[in-house]
């Protein structure tokens, strides 16, 4: 079974520009989280996504926003970019909602100049 | 902020030696699991715990949950080359409701050969 997929890989943008991320669940999973991972804060949850719904959202300003489709794959957008959203961005997929058992993908590298 | 204090931060140790990583925190978890990160990839879950006291193993990784649920921790034994990444705990804080996970900081595991 295929695993998570993040497209892009890396991506390179600069301030004040919008981005948007792309992630393909594993096979039959229903609930999506993303994460973003620096290596001053470590790994912050961001939101999660079950059914085409927002569950949970973590502390980031409302630059951040995501959404599920109706095949469970999700994308999250990052609007007026700044330097310190460079990080990785990881999404996580699990079979259920409030199920604790994630499986990440390889994330998207996004680096802000 | 972090919730999670994961130590050490890193070790190096020889092919061969045991090893052992551990998190606490003040809060109670309601599960802990394990996950290992290689460079350039997304975390990938090794063991997960879910009632206080369970002592799980996969392989040469075994894995706790404490019986307080403030704490856990995870050994290797008999370490090889390939074990090298950084390992994180990460757990659902019994006040957070959806698959929102906390993170540990990381600990860096080196092994020469």
């Amino acid at each position: 079974k295929a695993g998570v997929t993040q497209t892009p890989r890396y991506l390179i943008k600069t301030r004040g520009q919008q981005v948007t991320l792309s992630c393909s669940p594993i096979s039959g999973h229903r609930s999506v989280s993303w994460y973003q991972q620096t290596p001053g804060q470590g790994l912050q949850f961001l939101f999660e996504y079950f059914s085409e719904t927002q569950r949970n959202k973590g502390n980031f300003p409302g630059r951040f926003s995501g959404r599920q489709f109706s095949n469970s794959r999700s994308e999250m957008n990052v609007s007026t970019l700044e330097l310190g959203d460079s990080a990785l961005y990881l999404c996580a997929s699990s079979l259920i909602e409030n199920t604790y058992e994630q499986y990440f993908g390889p994330g998207t590298r996004l680096t802000v100049t | 902020g972090q919730q999670l204090n994961q130590s050490p931060q890193s070790m190096f140790i020889q092919e061969g030696e045991d090893v052992s990583m551990n998190c606490t925190s003040s809060s109670i978890f309601n599960t802990w699991l394990w996950y290992k990160q290689d460079p350039g990839e997304g975390p990938v879950l090794l063991i997960a715990l879910y009632k206080a006291g369970e002592l799980t193993s996969n392989g040469r990784l075994t894995a706790q949950f404490g019986i307080t649920r403030k704490d856990s921790f995870l050994n290797i034994s008999a370490s090889i080359p390939s074990d090298v990444g950084i390992y994180f705990c990460a757990g659902q804080l019994e006040e957070t409701s959806g698959s929102r996970l906390t993170f540990g900081e990381g600990t860096q595991l080196t092994v020469n050969p």
